[in-house]
Parts: C-alpha cells; sequence; structure tokens
C-alpha cells in the first residue's frame, strides 16, 4: 500500500526557506493518473491550505497566495518530491503535509506530517 | 478564514447520527461534485473518509455518508463510536486544480 513519509527540519528561523521533502514507498512517483500535493495546516489544529501540487513530468500549480514564495520539485530517481518555501514567518509555522492527489483533489493517502516551527 | 464554512463542533452520543455541513459558493461546493471529507486524528495520517460528494474509499465503514445539495455538502456519521471523534475537514475542488478547504469541525462523542 502506498505510503508517504516527510522529512525535513523541524525548527527554520524568520526570513530563511523552509525545506521538506516526502518519500513515496510501495508505488511509483511516475504514475500518469496522479499528482502529489502539499498542505499544511496552520496553525497546527485549525484550517488546512493546500500550497501546491505537482505532477511527476515537474508541471506545477501553485496556491495564489504563496505563488511568490513557494517551489516545488520532484525527483522521479528517488520515488520524492519536495517543497521550498522562501522568506518564512511565524505564520508559516503549521504542520506540513504530503498526500497523492487525483485531478480532482482527492488527497489519499496522506504522509502523517511534520511539524515546521518558525522562530529565531 | 477558510474559504469553506464548517461548524466548529459537532456531537453526539454513542449509537446517535451527526450531520456536518460545509457551505461553500456556486464557484466550489455548488459547481462541482468533488467534495471530499477527511478525518483528522491526532498524530496520525490524515484519511479519506467521503469523495465525490457520496463515494466511500475501500475501508471505510458504511456508517459515513456524504451528500449535497446546492452549495453546501453534508457528512453524516451514524451509529457514533468512540474511534469516530476527531476532526473533520471538507474540501472542494474549485476549478483550474484550485483545492479549497473548510476550517474544520471538531467532532466529540458524548
Amino acid at each position: 500500500q502506498l505510503q508517504l513519509q516527510e522529512s525535513g527540519p523541524g525548527l527554520v528561523k524568520p526570513s530563511e526557506t523552509l525545506s521538506l521533502t516526502c518519500t513515496v514507498s510501495d508505488g511509483s512517483i511516475s504514475s500518469s493518473t496522479y499528482y502529489w500535493a502539499w498542505i499544511r495546516q496552520q496553525p497546527p489544529g485549525k484550517g488546512l491550505e493546500c500550497i501546491g501540487t505537482i505532477y511527476y513530468t515537474g508541471s506545477t500549480y501553485y496556491n495564489p497566495s504563496l505563488r511568490s514564495r513557494v517551489t516545488i520539485s520532484v525527483d522521479t530517481s528517488k520515488n520524492q518530491f519536495s517543497l521550498r518555501l522562501s522568506s518564512v514567518t511565524a505564520a508559516d509555522t503549521a504542520m506540513y503535509y504530503c498526500a497523492r492527489s487525483d485531478y480532482y483533489s482527492n488527497l489519499d493517502p496522506w504522509g502523517q506530517g511534520t511539524l515546521v516551527i518558525v522562530s529565531s | 478564514q477558510s474559504a469553506l464554512t464548517q461548524p466548529p463542533s459537532a456531537s453526539g452520543s454513542p449509537g446517535q447520527s451527526v450531520t456536518i455541513s460545509c457551505t461553500g459558493t456556486s464557484g466550489d461546493v455548488g459547481g462541482y461534485n468533488y467534495v471530499s471529507w477527511y478525518q483528522l486524528h491526532p498524530d496520525t495520517a490524515p484519511k479519506l473518509m467521503i469523495y465525490e460528494v457520496s463515494k466511500r474509499p475501500s475501508g471505510v465503514p458504511d456508517r459515513f455518508s456524504g451528500s449535497k445539495s446546492g452549495n453546501t455538502a453534508s457528512l453524516t456519521v451514524s451509529g457514533l463510536q468512540a474511534e469516530d471523534e476527531a476532526d473533520y475537514y471538507c474540501s472542494s475542488y474549485a476549478g483550474s486544480n484550485n483545492l479549497l478547504f473548510g476550517g474544520g469541525t471538531k467532532l466529540t462523542v458524548l
């Protein structure tokens, strides 16, 4: 059964870049049927927000509210996709999740999430 | 403020039914039959409970059902069990790769 696992630093300083990686196991990230998504919950326990998605070809969609600071990339050789969020502030403190998405944004499965705190 | 509106809390006793609403607009919930519901338990991966308004993924109990009327979608949990206590979020496709979420509803089993 396909599994996803987020990894990356749990603490990032203000104005720096948040970098996370999602490793896909027991399935291929190169599937033509699915996209791969980053979602966050900020602050933890509050509402969810879709950050963006990527297709295995590298085609991306970014949430307009974050577009100027977000880069999502894919490494098919490692079966991973990654998130970079630049110029972070305390408002970017959140639980970050990765998930598989179909064309109509049904997200399944999800990773367990990783908490990122922005603080000096 | 979330794009889709959910009540912050809902509750019911074991065995009862509870319904959680998710209100959007004609540009999202009302315009597409692509509403999903997710269950979030602490320290576990979020779980897809309902997709395309009323479809249940394999493994989701049939106590969970979804529906939609106009710009409002609903999740109904029948025969409440203690393990159903969790946060529930709705989402809706809104065209052009746009995905919107609700603010979440904390379901308490009394």
